[in-house]
């Protein structure tokens, strides 16, 4: 079965830290990249889409490596409100819509 | 903002009984799935859904799932004999394409499923 994997956590940071985290795709195939972030017990919710050359909103930057299969997000200055888990997902296929999450990679920030 | 709405928040039902999960996708959008999430695991997708046919599925969506759009605005996913390893929340998504800038899927709040 084709993986998205990614960072176990959890992070554990301060309030105005820089945190990263690392997604990893097995499909060479795949087309569409994002980062959704899901609250406890509530639906994914999209964070950010991520593009070939990279984007940023605000605080957060992702970056795609196609070459590696590799994904990013960079959060800058975190807030306490950024506590969450960060789902990393990949769409296989132009034609395709079957999302595949990662597990997810739990965020807390601390005072 | 127009959101993905999903009724029953929470639906308690008895191993061998049919349950029907409702969902009311985003208006315009005209892709819709089923998604799942097992407690302490990760989001797995069921089922997607364009033009009144099943696009794709999973592994996961065998005889004992069906979706139905039964009006213009309600998508639903029906289990028919719930078993305990049923339970989990149940996750409606709707997309305006698939593939492409306007692929993005957003969710509803989900319905928690308890099969006893």
């Amino acid at each position: 079965r084709k993986e998205v994997e990614q960072d176990p956590g959890p992070f554990n940071v301060p309030e105005g830290a820089t945190v990263a985290f690392n997604c990893t795709y097995s499909n060479s195939a795949s087309q569409s990249f994002f980062w959704y972030r899901q609250d406890c017990r509530k639906e994914p919710k999209l964070l950010m889409s991520v593009y070939s050359s990279g984007n940023e909103d605000g605080r957060f930057t992702a970056q795609l490596n196609r070459a590696s299969q590799y994904i990013s997000l960079l959060i800058r200055d975190s807030k306490l409100s950024d506590s969450a888990t960060y789902l990393c997902v990949v769409i296989e296929g132009w034609n395709n819509n079957d999302m595949r999450f990662g597990a997810g990679t739990r965020l807390t920030v601390k005072p | 903002e127009p959101e993905v709405t999903q009724t029953p928040s929470h639906q308690v039902t008895q191993m061998g009984q049919e349950v029907i999960l409702r969902c009311v996708p985003i208006s315009n959008h005209l892709y819709f799935y089923w998604y799942r999430q097992i407690l302490g695991q990760k989001v797995e997708f069921l089922v997607s859904f364009y033009n009144n046919e099943i696009s794709e599925k999973s592994e996961i969506f065998d005889d004992q799932f069906s979706v139905e759009r039964p009006d213009g605005s309600n998508f639903t996913l029906k289990i028919r004999s719930t078993k305990l390893e049923d339970s989990a929340m149940y996750f409606c998504a709707s997309s305006e394409e698939a593939g492409g800038s306007t692929d993005t899927q957003y969710f509803g709040p989900g319905t928690r499923l308890t099969v006893l």
